[in-house]
């Protein structure tokens, strides 16, 4: 069993707040992701990071920022949220032992509105 | 580049029938594949994957997926299907260039299964 958790699980904030993502995992991984999934359609990386200290940005441009102080955390933050941040955003990580032949283990997402 | 394909983003079965659930993916490399299914207002778990042993990778809840490289496709099946299958499910091929472990998804096909 995976234990990966996301807080909060939705939320609905008006247009030009910031906003925090939280992401934590208790398995130890060093690698860790943010995809983001609009309704209907498929998951696009974001943001990933190797370890503590390390983040990239994914293929799908986001206006969104993450950071990696800790190895179990990884929030995301919006720093001024528009309805075009309207999404579905999920987390997941993997220990990288096999490389890309290793499971992401994905957390319940978090449903973001942007009025 | 990557890709994945899958055919039909809804399928409808009746309970006890057959589900087959089509993924043809794209690869210059031979391919690490992945299944995982999205219960409602939940993350993605992990169904299956290949990682280039057996062809016929057999999985949880009775799923199991068959790697056919002269077809390019790694479809899903179940024989009889059960009202709690009901979901999303989605395919995905893991990036094998470069290092980082991102997951590259198709757009999904949800199941219906009819009583």
């Amino acid at each position: 069993e995976a234990d990966i958790y996301q807080t909060p699980r939705y939320l609905v904030i008006g247009t030009g707040k910031k906003i925090t993502l939280e992401c934590s995992q208790t398995m130890g991984h060093d690698k860790m992701y943010w995809y983001q999934q609009d309704p209907g359609m498929e998951l696009h990386l974001i943001h990933y990071s190797y370890g503590v200290n390390s983040t990239e940005k994914g293929d799908l441009s986001s206006e969104s920022t993450v950071s990696r102080i800790r190895t179990e955390h990884f929030p995301l933050t919006l720093e001024s949220a528009r309805p075009s941040h309207t999404s579905q955003y999920l987390c997941a990580s993997s220990d990288w032992d096999r490389g890309p032949a290793d499971t992401q283990y994905f957390g319940p997402g978090t449903r973001l509105t942007v009025l | 580049a990557q890709s994945v394909t899958q055919l039909g983003s809804h399928v409808s079965v009746s309970e006890g029938a057959l589900v087959l659930l089509r993924c043809n993916y794209s690869s210059s490399v031979p391919p690490y594949l992945f299944w995982y299914v999205q219960y409602p207002n939940q993350g993605l778990q992990l169904l299956l994957k290949y990682t280039s042993a057996a062809t016929l990778v057999k999985g949880i809840n009775g799923f199991e997926a068959e790697f056919k490289k002269s077809e390019t496709s790694f479809h899903l099946t179940k024989p009889s299907a059960h009202m709690s299958d009901a979901a999303e499910y989605f395919c995905a091929v893991s990036d094998k260039s470069g290092n980082t472990g991102k997951l590259i998804f198709g757009q999904g096909t949800t199941l219906q299964v009819k009583p």
